[in-house]
């Protein structure tokens, strides 16, 4: 069991482009989160679904971020327009259902 | 909605000593509580699942909730250096969710 993958770990863009984050979860997991941290704010919940449907994107600014997870197998975040206030580590995590959450090393932002 | 406060926000100690830390929420609405541990451009690593009053032990982790006090702490048996790292308690926001809000840390140093 390869844990919950992320990719890249480190991406940087300027300001104005688009970035794409993946998330691969634990095979079986019918749960996939996103969540973002940051030094001042801490962790924060962004969006989450179950069964690849989506449930909750309270978290979610309200433009320029989307998730989507088109198959078990992997959901993606996009931020298009990234701005330096998107700079943030972005955790992905996995869970059989309302269980204990296994999160994935996370994408390291960075927006010049 | 539930707010997390965690206490100390840096504790030092010495390899073997007993580290304990603290973890106060804002109302009684949570029905599971978690403490997770992430060392340093890591993941987080699930350490305790607690879902009632009273003790629940994993090896050298002892999660103690109080509901009534609103508060959970975990205590860390003959800690080592290995130990050192940011430890972050949760507690799911809605009933059967999985979702999660986080305090904003606390950071062990063990020292040899």
């Amino acid at each position: 069991n390869a844990g919950v993958i992320q990719t890249p770990r480190h991406k940087v863009t300027g300001k104005g482009q688009e970035a794409t984050l993946w998330c691969e979860p634990i095979s079986g997991h019918s749960a996939v989160f996103w969540y973002r941290q940051t030094i001042v704010q801490g962790l924060e919940f962004l969006t989450y679904f179950r069964n690849q449907a989506p449930i909750d994107d309270s978290g979610m600014p309200k433009e320029r971020f989307s998730a989507q997870m088109p198959n078990q197998s992997h959901s993606t975040l996009k931020i298009q327009s990234t701005q330096p206030q998107d700079s943030a580590v972005y955790l992905c995590a996995s869970s059989l259902g309302t269980e204990t959450l296994y999160f994935g090393s996370g994408t390291r932002l960075t927006v010049l | 909605q539930q707010k997390v406060q965690q206490s100390p926000e840096s504790l030092t100690v010495s390899e073997g000593a007993m580290a304990s830390l603290n973890c106060t929420f804002s109302d009684g609405t949570s029905n599971n509580f978690r403490w997770y541990r992430q060392h340093s451009a890591k993941g987080l690593e699930v350490l305790v699942s607690i879902f009632s009053d009273g003790e629940k032990e994993e090896g050298r982790f002892t999660a103690h909730l109080n509901r009534a006090n609103l508060h959970v702490s975990l205590h860390i048996r003959e800690p080592q250096p290995s130990d050192s790292a940011v430890y972050l308690c949760a507690a799911n926001t809605g009933a059967n969710t999985g979702k999660l809000t986080f305090g904003h840390g606390t950071i062990l140093r063990v020292h040899p």
